[in-house]
């Protein structure tokens, strides 16, 4: 699985939209992006996925370049509760393992 | 749904014990995952199974540490003896279907002195 670089920290005010970088320059084809978070003490929790188009969900959007070497994360109104560790992880659809990097830790302050 | 889930939350063990970590997946998936959560190493997959299979195993760090599913809603993760170095918290999360979503349990966490 390709490897993914984020930034190890970043601040997002409440209220406001939170983006959340991350580069995976050598990802194949068939390979996805996907993201999961990690509230302090609580196992880590899905937010979304997508391969090469834009995706939206009811927790967050996922922009992916066209090249599609890197993708960010948006959370559109950052909540206090959004305060977390934020993964980026490549997966080709066929392997059940998810590689978790060392991830982005937001906080997110009134 | 319940969710997936894990027993005991907290484990504190001397050196030497055997240690046993319980999951019980949410019903119906038949991808069950034994992670590892240590501040050095960050997340690690010990073991998956598919329909109480285990399909890779190549994370389990030494022969101290078994894996079992004897049916679709129970798993055990056993360590003897247990060490040390083994302190972590251990997630279990289950999927339905290779490629979907995983769903993590609250994790154990596991001190042993």
């Amino acid at each position: 699985d390709a490897k993914t670089t984020q930034p190890p920290s970043m601040d997002c005010a409440e209220g406001r939209a939170a983006n959340l970088p991350c580069n995976h320059s050598t990802i194949s084809g068939n390979e996805y992006v996907y993201w999961y978070r990690q509230i302090h003490s609580q196992g880590p929790q899905y937010i979304i996925h997508g391969l090469k188009n834009n995706e939206t969900n009811e927790m967050a959007s996922l922009i992916i370049t066209e090249d599609r070497k890197s993708s960010t994360l948006i959370l559109p109104h950052a909540t206090l509760r959004d305060t977390a560790v934020y993964y980026c992880i490549v997966r080709a659809r066929e392997r059940g393992k998810l590689q978790f990097g060392a991830g982005t830790q937001v906080v997110v302050t009134p | 749904d319940a969710g997936v889930i894990q027993s005991p939350r907290h484990e504190v063990t001397e050196m030497g014990q055997e240690v046993t970590l319980r999951c019980k997946p949410i019903s119906g998936h038949d991808y069950l995952f034994w992670y590892r959560q240590t501040m050095m190493r960050g997340l690690e997959l010990l073991i998956y199974f598919n329909n109480n299979v285990p399909i890779d195993d190549s994370g389990m760090p030494e022969d101290r540490f078994s894996a079992k599913m004897p049916n679709a809603s129970f798993s055990t993760l056993k360590i003897q003896p247990s060490e040390p170095r083994d302190s972590a918290v251990y997630f279990c999360a289950s999927s339905l279907g290779q490629v979907e979503t995983q769903y993590f349990g609250p994790g154990t966490r596991l001190l042993v002195l």
